[in-house]
């Protein structure tokens, strides 16, 4: 089983700084013959279901503000929201759908400094 | 606009069962893998299980914690999944999301969620 470890626990960031989230996976989950990585990011905000924002670790979600962009490839991917804006306030998960069981991050919360 | 509507939650004793039902709309439902995903209060998010298309056999996976208690099935004719849980435990006490993979990931929309409770 691919096991998703997620850093920091939580953050708080200023208004407008850079918010930078870590995700590690336990082993690779780049599928060559494809050329992708079976990772997704997703933000929970207070009482709402998830909600997608970013697959194969660094392609946006139609609508996702572009201040929010994933990256990495392999076992280690980092999601960054450019400028914190207020409504980001959330926490956020890694996911990896490359094999099953899937799994995901911890989650990491972000909040406002 | 896709929709994804559970329904079928509530209170239920050990030992017990429940069927938790979602209804979709707004996507070729036939097109899509369906799964659940479960979240324990205050807890993060845990996968259960997934059924993909008939194309594909309806295959089904589950996570090892609900395997051979828990069972999903799909019915492409009223665009709806469901979830059979069986012999619950106070740990399967969550809100249970119903999820649609369209080729992004494998839960690229989310219903609302609702909420199972396993209590005597």
């Amino acid at each position: 089983d691919i096991v998703m470890t997620q850093s920091p626990d939580s953050l708080a960031v200023s208004l407008g700084e850079r918010a930078t989230i870590n995700c590690k996976s336990s082993q690779s989950v780049f599928y060559s013959p494809r050329n992708k990585n079976y990772l997704g990011w997703f933000q929970q905000k207070p009482g709402q279901p998830p909600k997608l924002l970013i697959y194969w670790a660094s392609t946006r979600e139609s609508g996702v503000p572009d201040r929010f962009s994933g990256s990495g490839s392999g076992t280690d991917f980092t999601l960054t929201i450019s400028s914190l804006q207020a409504e980001d306030v959330a926490v956020y998960y890694c996911q990896q759908y490359y094999s099953v069981p899937l799994s995901f991050g911890g989650g990491t919360k972000v909040e406002i400094k | 606009e896709v929709q994804l509507v559970e329904s079928g939650g509530g209170l239920v004793k050990p030992g017990g069962s429940l069927t938790l039902s979602c209804a979709a709309s707004g996507f070729t439902f036939d097109d899509a893998w369906m799964t659940w995903v479960r979240q324990a209060p205050g807890k993060g998010l845990e996968w259960v299980g997934r059924i993909k298309r008939k194309i594909e056999g309806e295959t089904t996976d589950y996570a090892a914690p609900v395997k051979g208690r828990f069972t999903i099935s799909r019915d492409d004719s009223e665009n709806k999944v469901s979830l059979q849980m069986h012999s619950l435990k106070a740990e399967d006490t969550a809100v249970y999301y119903c999820t649609a993979g369209h080729g992004m990931s494998d839960s690229d929309s989310w219903g609302q969620g609702t909420l199972v409770t396993v209590s005597s």
